[in-house]
C-alpha cells in the first residue's frame, strides 16, 4: 500500500526557519516525482513544485521559485520542504503528493499526505 | 486568481446529477491531461479522474470526466450527501512548465 505520512504541526515565528518532512513507503521511491501543495486557510489548492527522488530534479512553479526549497533523502524515502525565513502568508496547510502518468503534461497526484499545518506568528 | 477556472459552488438534490466545469486555455487544458480531486472537509485531496476521464480503482461510476478543447467537465451522477465535497480540476500548463490547479468548486447536497 502507498503511503505518504507528514510531519506534525509547526508554530513558528517570522523570519525563523522549518523544514518540513513526507515519508513513503510502499512503492519504489526514487521512481516517481513528489509535488507540494498548499493550501491556504479558506482558500484552494496551489501547485507549489515537484522533485524526482531518483535525479533530484526540481521544477517549481513560477509563483514559488525562490520562496521554499524542495529536496529528498532517498536513503530514508523522504521528501522535504523547507523554508529560510517564513512569513505569516506562509500559514497555511502543505500537502505532498506522488505523482503518476507516463510523462508531466499527463500528470495526476494518486496519492497524497495527510497535510502539515504551518502556522507563522507572533 | 486560479489560471483554471471553476464556478465558486453548485447545488443539487440528492439523487439528482451535478456537472463542474473547468475552463483553461491552449496552454493547459486543450494540450494536456486533465485530473479531478475531491476534497472532504478537513480532509486531504482524493484522485477522482486522471487522463481526462479515467477512474481510478474504488471510484464509483457515479463519478466521469470529459474534456472538449480547452474546457473539463466533472459530472456526479445519483447525489449522496457523502459527496459534499470541494472539488478541484488540475493539468500541466506548458507556459509556466508547471502544474495548476482550479480554483475549486464547493458541492452542496441539498
Amino acid at each position: 500500500e502507498v503511503q505518504l505520512v507528514q510531519s506534525g504541526a509547526e508554530v513558528k515565528n517570522p523570519g525563523e526557519s522549518l523544514r518540513i518532512s513526507c515519508k513513503a513507503s510502499g512503492y519504489h521511491f526514487p521512481g516517481y516525482w513528489i509535488g507540494w501543495v498548499r493550501q491556504m486557510p479558506g482558500k484552494g489548492l496551489e501547485w507549489l513544485g515537484i522533485i524526482f527522488p531518483g535525479g533530484s530534479q526540481v521544477q517549481y512553479s513560477p509563483s514559488f521559485q525562490g520562496q521554499v526549497t524542495m529536496s529528498v533523502d532517498r536513503s530514508i524515502s523522504s521528501a522535504y520542504l523547507q523554508w529560510s525565513s517564513l512569513r505569516a502568508s506562509d500559514t497555511a496547510i502543505y500537502y505532498c503528493a506522488r505523482l503518476s502518468g507516463p510523462t508531466l503534461n499527463k500528470y495526476y497526484f494518486d496519492n497524497w499526505g495527510q497535510g502539515t499545518l504551518v502556522t507563522v506568528s507572533s | 486568481q486560479s489560471v483554471l477556472t471553476q464556478p465558486p459552488s453548485v447545488s443539487a438534490a440528492p439523487g439528482q446529477k451535478v456537472t463542474i466545469s473547468c475552463s483553461g486555455s491552449s496552454s493547459n487544458v486543450e494540450s494536456n491531461y486533465v485530473s479531478w480531486y475531491q476534497q472532504l472537509p478537513g480532509t486531504a485531496p482524493k484522485l477522482l479522474i486522471h487522463d481526462n476521464d479515467k477512474r481510478p480503482s474504488g471510484i464509483p461510476d457515479r463519478f466521469s470526466g470529459s474534456k472538449s478543447g480547452t474546457s473539463a467537465t466533472l459530472g456526479i451522477t445519483g447525489l449522496q450527501t457523502g459527496d459534499e465535497a470541494d472539488y478541484y480540476c488540475g493539468t500541466w500548463d506548458n507556459s509556466v512548465n508547471a502544474g495548476v490547479f482550479g480554483g475549486g468548486t464547493k458541492l452542496t447536497v441539498l
